[in-house]
């Protein structure tokens, strides 16, 4: 399983653009990479999975380069709700069941 | 998608009795986990519950401390046994409906050992 790195934590003020930038290095051929989200007292949610190249839905956008040993999650105009703790992981070979392994996630907190 | 029932949503047990917590999924899976996770911490990987057969526990978890069934592929349950206020954390119970689809999570139980 690819380790990940990603910044603890990050402050941020509403309306703005966040950007998380996660850490693969050693990442698979077929590992996906995949963000959660976590509110206090809540199970983590997914937000977005990707391969390569870009992947938007109506949350967020995922940016993966060509060597994909990074991936960052967008937030475009976050709001005071989107404070939570953020995961990327990676993993989930197509051809196999893997279990999945939460690094220790980045801290965003939304200011007004 | 799931939807994932987990009880009880919090409890508070005294030294070294155990806690059943159940965890009931909407559809049929393949895969459901055990997480624990400590204030302030990440998720840790308790085992992975396998259907008809025992569970496979991550390094530093056991069987004895933390059984775990899971009879059929929508229900699995995790008994923390012997109880240490150690155990005091949130569990969370979760689940794949496919190969590398998302994980859908239960709302976690709280447990607090006195």
């Amino acid at each position: 399983l690819a380790k990940t790195t990603q910044p603890i934590s990050m402050d941020s003020y509403e309306g703005q653009e966040v950007n998380i930038t996660c850490s693969h290095n050693n990442i698979a051929t077929n590992d996906y990479i995949t963000w959660y989200q976590q509110f206090p007292s809540q199970g983590p949610r997914f937000i977005i999975q990707g391969y390569k190249t870009k992947v938007t839905n109506e949350v967020a956008s995922l940016f993966i380069p060509a060597d994909r040993k990074s991936s960052t999650l967008s937030l475009p105009r976050v709001s005071l709700s989107d404070t939570a703790v953020y995961y990327c992981l990676v993993g989930g070979d197509r051809n196999r069941d893997d279990k999945i392994i939460f690094g220790k996630g980045t801290r965003l907190h939304i200011l007004p | 998608s799931a939807v994932i029932s987990q009880k009880p949503s919090r409890d508070i047990c005294q030294r070294g009795t155990s806690l059943t917590i159940q965890c009931q999924v909407d559809s049929q899976v393949t895969m459901m986990f055990w997480y624990r996770q400590q204030p302030g911490q990440s998720l840790t990987l308790i085992a992975t519950a396998n259907q008809g057969s025992e569970a496979t526990y991550e390094s530093g978890f056991v069987i004895d401390k933390f059984p775990i069934s899971r009879p059929n592929l929508t229900f699995s349950t995790l008994t923390v046994s012997n109880m240490s206020p150690e155990d005091s954390s949130i569990y969370l119970c979760s689940a794949k409906l496919t190969f590398n689809e998302k994980l859908f999570f239960g709302s976690g139980t709280q447990l607090s050992v006195l």
